[in-house]
């Protein structure tokens, strides 16, 4: 079974750019999550969708923003870049929700993205 | 206000040695606990999952415990081989508040394995 695909890798932009990020989960999962992770917060928590529709969303400015579409497949985009949104963006499947659920979530190896 | 704390922060070991990593957490109500490994460059891999009633849950050389009543857990490596190097990270679920997604995240443990 394929795990979780993020792309791409790694990505270079500049401040003021915006950037898509795309997650494909594992087949058959229908929540699909954002994290952020930087070396002094650890990962936090960007949102949550299931069956095309946002759950959840952490607390970030409306910069970023999310779509999941039919096939559960997923996409993050952050407009006008800052200096400060240079991290690794993970995004995470699992079967449930991960509020409650005893189903571990699955994570991609990520997207690093760098802000010049 | 719901916190995971992980300690050490860092930690260096030889091959074959044994170590102990510490997870002290606040959520309320508790649901599961989770180990994390994360290699570099690398995204989380799932080790375990506790619930409430669990105390103990192995994975190869990793043992995860649970004190639900201290609120505290700790995960276990024995005869550390290299390929250990990595961070842990501990993670625990809320039935409700928490975060917004319901999990709450250590900042993790680096894990070093020395020849």
């Amino acid at each position: 079974k394929a795990g979780v695909t993020q792309t791409p890798r790694y990505l270079i932009k500049t401040r003021g750019q915006q950037v898509t990020l795309s997650c494909s989960p594992i087949s058959g999962h229908r929540s699909v999550s954002w994290y952020q992770q930087t070396p002094g917060q650890g990962l936090q928590f960007l949102f949550e969708y299931f069956s095309e529709t946002q759950r959840n969303k952490g607390n970030f400015p409306g910069r970023f923003s999310g779509r999941q579409f039919s096939n559960s497949r997923s996409e993050m985009n952050v407009s006008t870049l800052e200096l400060g949104d240079s991290a690794l963006y993970l995004c995470a499947s699992s079967l449930f929700s991960p509020r409650g659920s005893n189903q571990p979530q699955h994570f991609g190896d990520g997207t690093r993205l760098s802000i010049l | 206000k719901n916190q995971v704390e992980q300690s050490p922060q860092s930690l260096i070991i030889l091959e074959g040695k044994n170590c102990t990593l510490q997870c002290n957490y606040t959520v309320s109500p508790f649901s599961n606990l989770r180990w994390y490994k994360q290699d570099t460059g690398r995204g989380p891999v799932s080790l375990t999952i506790m619930t409430f009633s669990e105390n103990t849950k192995s994975n190869g050389r990793y043992t995860a415990t649970l004190d639900a009543d201290t609120k505290q857990s700790s995960l276990h490596i024995t005869a550390s081989q290299l390929s250990d190097s990595a961070s842990y990270i501990c993670v625990v679920s809320a039935l409700s508040g928490g975060g917004a997604d319901g999990l709450t995240f250590g900042k993790g443990t680096h894990l070093i394995i020395q020849p």
